[in-house]
C-alpha cells in the first residue's frame, strides 16, 4: 500500500460526458502528479499540483483540467469524454513537508475509465 | 529536456533465465534514477533507485541495477527470473539539478514488458 488513495477504481461511461476522478495523496506529501495509462499511448505525465498550485503540465488535453484543494487532496476532471480517453488515470505523490523532490513518486492504484 | 529510452519492448523467457533491461538516458547533468515496476493489473512500484555513492544498487525481489555514467546507461538485472515477474518495467530518470524545484522533471522511459513462462 503506497498511501495514495484513488476513487473511483473503475468508471464506465458514454462519449460526450464527464467524469472527475480523485486522489488523496500520501499523508505530509504536497505534490500531485497525474498521469495516464493507455495501450497505444504508454505512460503519459498530464498534470503537477504542488501545495495547491499548478507547478508542471505535460500533456494534458484542453478537455481535461484538475485542481488541488487545501486539505490536498487532488481532482482530475475529464470532459466532452472521446472513446480514445479509454485508459488507466493513476495519481502520484510526492514531497513531505520540507524536503526536495527527489524524483520517487508514490502511486495510486488508478482510475480505470472506460468510455463507450 | 531529459530523455529515457529502453531497448526492448516486449521479453519473454523462461523461469530461472536471467534478465537483463537496458536503460539509457540523454542529459548533460547529474540525475537520480529509478525502476518501477507494474506488475499485471496494478500500480507501478518502486523496484529500486540510485542517487548517488555505490554504482550496482539492489532493490527488492532480487533485483539490481548498475549505473554506469560514462555510457548514461541504468540496466536492470535478475540473475534468476520467476513467474511472479512478469510485469511491466519502467525506467526513470530525474535530474539533480531540478531537485529542489518541487516541479515534475521526471521523465520515464517507454517500459519494457516482461513476461517470464513458468
Amino acid at each position: 500500500d503506497s498511501g495514495v488513495t484513488q476513487t473511483p477504481k473503475h468508471l464506465i461511461t458514454a462519449t460526450g460526458q464527464r467524469v472527475t476522478l480523485r486522489c488523496s495523496p500520501r499523508s505530509g506529501d504536497l505534490s500531485v502528479y497525474w498521469y495516464q495509462q493507455s495501450l497505444d499511448q504508454g505512460l503519459q505525465f498530464l498534470i503537477q499540483y504542488y501545495n495547491g498550485e499548478e507547478r508542471a503540465k505535460g500533456n494534458i488535453l484542453e478537455r481535461f483540467s484538475a485542481q488541488q484543494f487545501p486539505d490536498l487532496h487532488s481532482e482530475l476532471n475529464l470532459s466532452s469524454l472521446e472513446l480514445g480517453d479509454s485508459a488507466l488515470y493513476f495519481c502520484a505523490s510526492s514531497v513531505g513537508r520540507g524536503q526536495g523532490t527527489t524524483g520517487e513518486l508514490f502511486f495510486g492504484e488508478g482510475s480505470r475509465l472506460t468510455v463507450l | 529536456a531529459q530523455s529515457v529510452s529502453q531497448h526492448n519492448h516486449h521479453v519473454i523467457l523462461s523461469e530461472a533465465a536471467s534478465l537483463e533491461l537496458g536503460c539509457n538516458y540523454s542529459y548533460g547533468g547529474t540525475v537520480n534514477l529509478f525502476w518501477y515496476v507494474q506488475y499485471p493489473g496494478q500500480h507501478l512500484q518502486l523496484l529500486l533507485k540510485y542517487f548517488s555513492g555505490d554504482p550496482l544498487v539492489k532493490g527488492i525481489k532480487g533485483f539490481e541495477a548498475e549505473f554506469i555514467k560514462s555510457k548514461f546507461s541504468f540496466n536492470l538485472r535478475k540473475p534468476s527470473v520467476q513467474w511472479s515477474d512478469t510485469a511491466e518495467y519502467f525506467c526513470a530518470v530525474h535530474p539533480w539539478a531540478s531537485i529542489k524545484a518541487a516541479g515534475n522533471k521526471l521523465t520515464f522511459g517507454g517500459g519494457t514488458r516482461v513476461l517470464v513462462k513458468p
